[in-house]
């Protein structure tokens, strides 16, 4: 079964400063995609940037770029020149794109990391 | 303004009351989820409709009964609950079926925050 690990409950970053939040994922599929997703204290989850595991380059979305190895299993986001609206909790998600059976739908979640912006 | 609309955004229950939540979407997929979001724990799937068929069920308990009349609309009837239930409940929609490695996020609503009394 497919698992995401976020192993930071917390982060804080100055503002207008380069922010890294961790993730790492376990899963033998060969195919799968990565999302990270932010989710204000309004409770919207709000779809950042994506990532497919046979990407050849990383994913760059505006100030969101996706640090991809494959090999280490890990799809940290590094968010550059953080804003106060960047504060939120964010979550990594992975979902396998085997053809066949329900797994297309799922959408595997990490517990989250909550990042605070200080000014 | 959201493409996934959930309704009502608070509720207050007591465990013998029956509700519904409504999730509409305006984004022309015709897939949509219910997830439950608890304190300090990951999001967990309960339900997935594609085409208006319910092709997921996480072993959720029979007291939520999920509905999908079109592929705009997802209820999600509650009887019963336990204080347990208590939750943000999220709904999601996106492209049917998601095969293949194209990029297909699912696109959240603001959620309904369920208090069981």
């Amino acid at each position: 079964a497919q698992k995401i690990t976020q192993t930071q409950p917390g982060m804080f970053v100055q503002e207008k400063e380069a922010v890294t939040l961790d993730c790492t994922y376990d899963t033998s599929d060969p195919s799968y995609g990565l999302f990270w997703y932010k989710q204000p204290s309004s409770g919207e989850m709000i779809f950042l940037i994506y990532q497919g595991s046979y990407d050849q380059q990383n994913a760059t979305e505006g100030r969101y770029s996706l640090n991809f190895q494959k090999a280490r299993k890990s799809a940290n986001l590094v968010i550059s020149a953080s804003q106060l609206g960047d504060s939120a909790m964010y979550f990594c998600a992975m979902r396998l794109m085997t053809i066949s059976g329900g797994s297309n739908y799922k959408l595997t979640f990490g517990k989250g990391t909550l990042l605070t912006v200080n000014p | 303004e959201t493409g996934v609309t959930q309704t009502p955004r608070h509720l207050v229950m007591g465990m013998t009351n029956k509700k519904s939540l409504k999730c509409e979407q305006h984004l022309g997929h015709n897939a949509m989820y219910w997830y439950k979001q608890s304190a300090k724990k990951p999001l967990e799937l309960m339900f997935v409709y594609s085409l208006e068929e319910r092709v997921e069920n996480n072993s959720v308990p029979s007291r939520f009964s999920p509905e999908c009349p079109n592929s705009s609309h997802l209820f999600l009837h509650l009887h019963t609950l336990q204080p347990e239930d208590s939750a943000l409940y999220l709904c999601a929609s996106s492209h049917s079926p998601p095969r293949g490695l194209r990029n297909q996020p699912q696109h959240f609503g603001d959620g309904t925050r369920l208090s069981i009394l």
